[in-house]
């Protein structure tokens, strides 16, 4: 069975660009949370959403939006890009909601200069 | 959710066995305890995951005493791919409102030397 696979692995933006990064659930979960994770923050929740809803948000700012498609596949989209938003994005899929077994992609290494 | 806290860093030699502990007392009655591994530039990979007592599968063992303030997990006779960040993780039982949120915490950067 495949991974989570994100796409593209790796990106380069300016400050005040949009950015949207893509995540494919292992095939079967329908719920995909996403992640952030810089060097001085660690890992930190964005978002979890299961059958196109978001179910619980983490503490990110507007800026910071996603969605699920139909066939559980998530995007997340970074809009005016600033220079903190330079980490690496992880996206987790799992069976069921709620989930404290998650499966992790490879992630997005966003740079934003 | 229980606060974790573990060591910032250990370092090994091929082929011995390292023990990681993590302290959580305030682990509540419904809460799991769920180690991840994680490689430079890649995602979190779950590793083990227990309730009490002990937990072994092909990869770790974990060792949860009694008042479950702490557990430790254990790998044995590591090698230099071992070398990874380990994260423990306290999560809510699904069924007791679990948000689906994993809070990590700093990790254990383990280091294998040869």
């Amino acid at each position: 069975k495949a991974g989570v696979t994100q796409t593209p692995r790796y990106l380069i933006k300016t400050r005040g660009q949009q950015v949207t990064l893509s995540c494919s659930p292992i095939s079967g979960h329908r719920s995909v949370s996403w992640y952030q994770q810089t060097p001085g923050q660690g890992l930190q929740f964005l978002f979890e959403y299961f059958s196109e809803t978001q179910r619980n948000k983490g503490n990110f700012p507007g800026r910071f939006s996603g969605r699920q498609f139909s066939n559980s596949r998530s995007e997340m989209n970074v809009s005016t890009l600033e220079l903190g938003d330079s980490a690496l994005y992880l996206c987790a899929s799992s069976s069921i909601p709620g989930a404290d077994t998650q499966y992790f992609g490879p992630g997005t290494r966003l740079t934003v200069l | 959710l229980a606060k974790t806290t573990q060591p910032i860093s250990m370092d090994s030699y091929e082929g011995q066995e390292v023990n990681i502990t993590c302290s959580h007392n305030n682990i509540a009655t419904n809460d799991y305890i769920t180690w991840y591994q994680q490689f430079p530039s890649q995602g979190p990979r779950f590793i083990i995951q227990g309730y009490k007592t002990k937990v072994t599968n092909e990869v770790a063992s974990l060792f949860i005493p009694a008042d479950r303030k702490s557990s430790t997990l254990s790998l044995p006779r590591v090698s230099l791919s071992d070398t990874a960040v380990y994260y423990c993780l306290v999560a809510r039982a699904l069924l007791s409102g679990n948000t689906g949120k994993l809070i990590f915490g700093q990790g254990t950067t383990l280091q294998v030397k040869p």
